[in-house]
């Protein structure tokens, strides 16, 4: 049983446009839903992390949206780089048990100059 | 600081054959974990550790042991291979009493063939 849902699978955006990533979770006890990028041959690297007291959080073109209510998540990079593309994860866990993280299936993003 | 380190980076088994994946990580991190990643199927948790001496199974763990006998080290062991655990693993740490944080740190991947 898919925990954590992640569309879409792969997405074209053309430089200088907004990708979207968007993902959705089923567990109601989660409480840290973080993003990772990950470049081929590397392992995943933390990209940006929310917590459900806040519906925003922005760290330079990065953008994570959360809405509780509806259980979902999205992550938004405004001005998107070549250098952007890469795969993307999200993820989510309840820091209270371990912080064992449930990850979304992946988005391979690719940003055509 | 080295981060998480883990040997080897290749691998090619037989069919029944063992073997073992190093990983380390030099953060005084309290928990390790051990991941496969699949193509469609992002990161699946086989093991983790919250601590030295201690294991738990995760989401995928029949196939695979581990062990934790030192702090900076997390083991994971194949005792007979198969064609299925042909995958990148990724090890991860995260958490210590100096710095709370629930972020975990990967390692750049063991890439697996079992033929």
């Amino acid at each position: 049983q898919q925990q954590v849902k992640q569309s879409p699978q792969s997405l074209i955006v053309q430089k200088g446009g907004i990708s979207i990533i968007n993902c959705a979770y089923e567990n109601t006890a989660f409480d840290y839903f973080p993003w990772y990028q990950q470049f081929p041959g590397k392992g995943p690297a933390l990209l940006i992390a929310i917590r459900p007291d806040v519906s925003e959080k922005k760290e330079g073109r990065f953008t994570i949206s959360f809405n509780k209510s509806a259980k979902q998540f999205s992550l938004h990079i405004m001005d998107s780089q070549p250098g952007d593309s890469a795969t993307y994860f999200c993820a989510a866990s309840n820091s209270g048990a371990t912080n064992k993280l449930i990850f979304g299936t992946g988005t391979l993003l690719a940003v055509q100059p | 600081n080295a981060g998480v380190t883990q040997t080897p980076k290749f691998r090619v088994l037989k069919t029944g054959q063992s073997m073992t994946l190093l990983c380390a990580q030099d953060m005084n991190h309290e928990y390790m974990y051990w991941y496969r990643q699949d193509p469609g199927m992002g990161l699946r948790l086989i093991h983790y550790s919250v601590g030295e001496g201690t294991t738990a199974k995760g989401e995928v763990p029949d196939g695979y042991n581990v062990s934790r006998l030192k702090k900076q080290n997390f083991l994971l062991g194949l005792e007979s291979a198969a064609p299925s655990q042909t995958s990148v693993y990724f090890c991860a740490s995260s958490y210590s009493l100096k710095e709370s944080t629930d972020t975990q740190y990967f390692g750049p991947g063991t890439r697996l063939t079992v033929l």
